[in-house]
C-alpha cells in the first residue's frame, strides 16, 4: 500500500516569498505523483503531475515539482508567492495503469497555506 | 474541456432518508471514483468503477451504495445514513493518462 507524507501542515508566508513544500512517499513500485490545490470553497484542482521523463515538472500558476527517486520525495515549490495562492495543497499518489485497470489517489494530509500581503 | 459535475452541490437529509448524489462526466473517460472529504482532511477513496464495472470497494459501509448506469455517469445511494456521514463528497473520472479530474463536490448534512 502506498502512504503520503507532507511535512508542513500550515505554512504562513508573506507576499513574493518563496515557497517549498516537502511530500515524500512509501511505495516499493512506479508511481504517478500529483499536487492538487483547494482553494476556499472550490473544488480540487490538478497543479502539476508526474509519471516520468524529466523530474523536474511545471504546472499551472508558476508552479513547478521535483521528482527525487532517491529520496521519495516531490516537493513543490513557487519562486515568488502571491496573496491568491492561499489554499489548501494536496500531494497524492497513485500506481500507473494501462488498459481497463484503475485505481484511487493516496493523499497525504494537505499542507494549509496562507499568504498574507 | 476537463469538467465532472455533481448535484446536488448541498445536501441535508435526516438518518431515515434516502438520497442520491449524481455526478457525470463527457469526457469519454473510463474510471470514475467517489471520494469523501471530511472538514480539514484530504479527501479519502470510497470506490472505483472502471468500465462501468465495480472495481474497487473500500470496506464502505452498505448504507452507501453506488451505481455506474453508463459511461459518463456515476450515482451514489444514500440509505440510513449516520451524522458522522457529513461530509463534502467529491465525484472524479480519470483521463487515460492516469490523470484524475474532481467534481465539485456535494456536500452532505444529515441531521
Amino acid at each position: 500500500a502506498q502512504s503520503v507524507s507532507q511535512h508542513n501542515h500550515h505554512v504562513i508566508l508573506s507576499e513574493a516569498a518563496s515557497l517549498e513544500l516537502g511530500c515524500n512517499y512509501s511505495y516499493g513500485g512506479t508511481v504517478n505523483l500529483f499536487w492538487y490545490v483547494q482553494y476556499p470553497g472550490q473544488h480540487l484542482q490538478l497543479l502539476l503531475k508526474y509519471f516520468s521523463g524529466d523530474p523536474l515538472v511545471k504546472g499551472i500558476k508558476g508552479f513547478e515539482a521535483e521528482f527525487i527517486k532517491s529520496k521519495f520525495s516531490f516537493n513543490l515549490r513557487k519562486p515568488s508567492v502571491q496573496w491568491s495562492d492561499t489554499a489548501e495543497y494536496f500531494c497524492a499518489v497513485n500506481t500507473p495503469h494501462s488498459g481497463g485497470g484503475a485505481d484511487g489517489l493516496t493523499f497525504g494530509k494537505g499542507t494549509h497555506l496562507i499568504i498574507q500581503p | 474541456d476537463t469538467e465532472v459535475t455533481q448535484t446536488p452541490k448541498h445536501l441535508v437529509m435526516g438518518m431515515t432518508n434516502k438520497k442520491s448524489l449524481k455526478c457525470e462526466q463527457h469526457m469519454g473517460h473510463r474510471a470514475m471514483y467517489w471520494y469523501k472529504q471530511k472538514a480539514k482532511k484530504p479527501p479519502e477513496l470510497m470506490f472505483v468503477y472502471s468500465y462501468e464495472k465495480l472495481s474497487i470497494n473500500e470496506s464502505v459501509p452498505s448504507r452507501f451504495s453506488p451505481e455506474c448506469p453508463n459511461s459518463s455517469l456515476l450515482n451514489l445511494h444514500l440509505h440510513a445514513l449516520q451524522p458522522e456521514d457529513s461530509a463534502l463528497y467529491l465525484c472524479a473520472s480519470r483521463s487515460l493518462h492516469d490523470t484524475q479530474y474532481f467534481g465539485p463536490g456535494t456536500r452532505l448534512t444529515v441531521l
